[in-house]
């Protein structure tokens, strides 16, 4: 069966760099969620997209962006990076307006040096 | 303010023999609940779910209680196999039933040995 598919999967950036994830969601998912996920912590949510809207926000810093296309594909934008934001970024995606289990990404992992 | 909890770090365990591990909530109004398996390098894996109608939900090896009273739940694996070594998270969804951002807990490092 089709999975969450993101890219990359490895970046290294430098600090004051931008930075930018894609997800693709599972085949007829219409909701996708960005988690990040730092050293030995849990996965914090970061902003979620339903039918190419926002739905809700976490934790997200202002350097950060990301919007959900017609394809509903989404990207996650990262400006102004900094070391802090070295961590491995999931994506996840369900269906019905998020109503139904989210499925993850194998993630990417962002190193900023 | 870490609103599940899984208090064990880490867990070992040998083949064939049960793994439970365990997670604390605090919000009584928290009325559906799922468990996350992470192997390294890879995204967090759906294992089972349930709702604060059933005590319980089984699936396969895989089992999860639900003590409404007490506020815990557990993960029940039996038989437990080496390829069952992995993180484990329990979350719930901010929908409060099914949907919505999930809120992990810290994770319980299983490893099972041959």
């Amino acid at each position: 069966a089709a999975g969450v598919i993101q890219s990359p999967r490895h970046l290294i950036k430098e600090k004051r760099e931008t930075a930018t994830l894609k997800c693709y969601p599972i085949p007829r998912h219409d909701t996708v969620y960005w988690y990040q996920q730092g050293p030995g912590q849990d996965p914090q949510f970061l902003i979620s997209f339903y039918e190419k809207m926002q739905s809700d926000k976490g934790s997200i810093p202002d350097r950060f962006s990301a919007q959900q296309f017609s394809d509903y594909h989404s990207e996650l934008n990262m400006s102004s990076l900094e070391l802090g934001d070295s961590a491995l970024y999931f994506c996840a995606s369900s269906t019905t307006g998020g109503l139904d289990t989210q499925y993850f990404g194998p993630g990417t992992r962002l190193t900023v040096l | 303010d870490q609103q599940v909890k899984q208090n064990s770090p880490s867990l070992s365990v040998q083949e064939g023999r049960i793994s439970i591990l365990n997670c604390d909530y605090t919000n009584s109004m928290f009325d559906y609940f799922l468990w996350y398996k992470k192997y390294p390098a890879e995204g967090p894996t759906f294992l089972i779910s349930i709702s604060s109608i059933k005590d319980k939900n089984e699936d396969g090896r895989f089992t999860v209680f639900l003590n409404k009273s007490a506020k815990h739940l557990s993960l029940h694996i039996v038989p437990s196999q080496p390829g069952d070594s992995a993180v484990y998270f329990c979350a719930y969804p901010a929908g409060g039933t099914s949907y919505g951002k999930l809120t992990f807990g810290q994770g319980t490092i299983l490893t099972v040995h041959p």
